[in-house]
């Protein structure tokens, strides 16, 4: 079955400065990856979409790359705020189905 | 409502009875899933349907769960005799995604039902 692997550590931020969050997975390359936050007591949002043929894709102060030789996703928060505290999911889709399977998340604290 | 929307959002039951979890999708989406969550790990796909129809119940652990969807909107995910280990929130998520058409479209989850075996 295809994994994937996420720092299950919590990672400590301070205010400003930028969060770096790692996703890998084993065996061939999903067709895409999406990144998702949760907060406690909530499900998942939508945050950023990645194809297998792509290498970054930015939204306002995230970014998220595609490293198919390393067979790993990272996800960077800019100039982050206490508001980014959560957890932040990584999730691959394969090509056939419509599935998504999850990583355990890695929860962030950004610290004033 | 604009979002996805499950209920109960908490439900305790003794070990043994049967439950029902209910889930609205966004009104248009025809991709409907269900997904487990328990402490700490991420969501652990059940089932997913396109339409009325189970177009995928890879996930679903064992025969005592099952889910409709009989008129291709609102959904039930059914519990036969619960054990403890059943314990964990249930999330349910729709997308606009066809079935056809790409298929990474984004997921849009609701807050989920914290179910509690007793």
């Amino acid at each position: 079955s295809q994994k994937i692997e996420q720092n299950s550590e919590a990672l400590n931020i301070q205010e400003g400065k930028t969060a770096t969050l790692t996703c890998n997975y084993t065996n061939y390359s999903p067709a895409y990856l999406q990144w998702y936050r949760q907060d406690p007591g909530r499900g998942p949002v939508f945050l950023l979409l990645i194809r297998e043929n792509e290498k970054e894709k930015r939204k306002e102060r995230l970014k998220v790359t595609f490293d198919t030789t390393l067979k790993q996703s990272l996800f960077h928060i800019t100039a982050s705020q206490p508001a980014d505290s959560a957890t932040y999911l990584c999730a691959r889709g394969e090509a056939a189905g419509n599935k998504l399977t999850f990583g355990g998340g890695t929860r962030v604290l950004v610290k004033p | 409502g604009a979002g996805v929307s499950q209920t109960p959002s908490n439900k305790v039951t003794e070990k043994g009875k049967y439950v029902e979890l209910r889930c609205d999708p966004i009104s248009g989406h025809t991709a409907l899933y269900w997904y487990r969550q328990s402490l700490g790990q991420g969501p652990e796909f059940l089932i997913y349907f396109q339409g009325t129809g189970a177009a995928d119940d890879s996930g679903l652990p064992n025969d005592r769960f099952f889910a409709v969807r009989p008129e291709g909107s609102v959904s039930t995910l059914k519990i036969q005799r619960t054990e403890r280990g059943d314990s964990a929130v249930y999330l349910c998520a729709s997308s606009s995604s066809t079935g056809y058409g790409p298929r990474d479209t984004e997921a849009f989850f609701g807050q989920g039902t914290r179910l509690t075996v007793v």
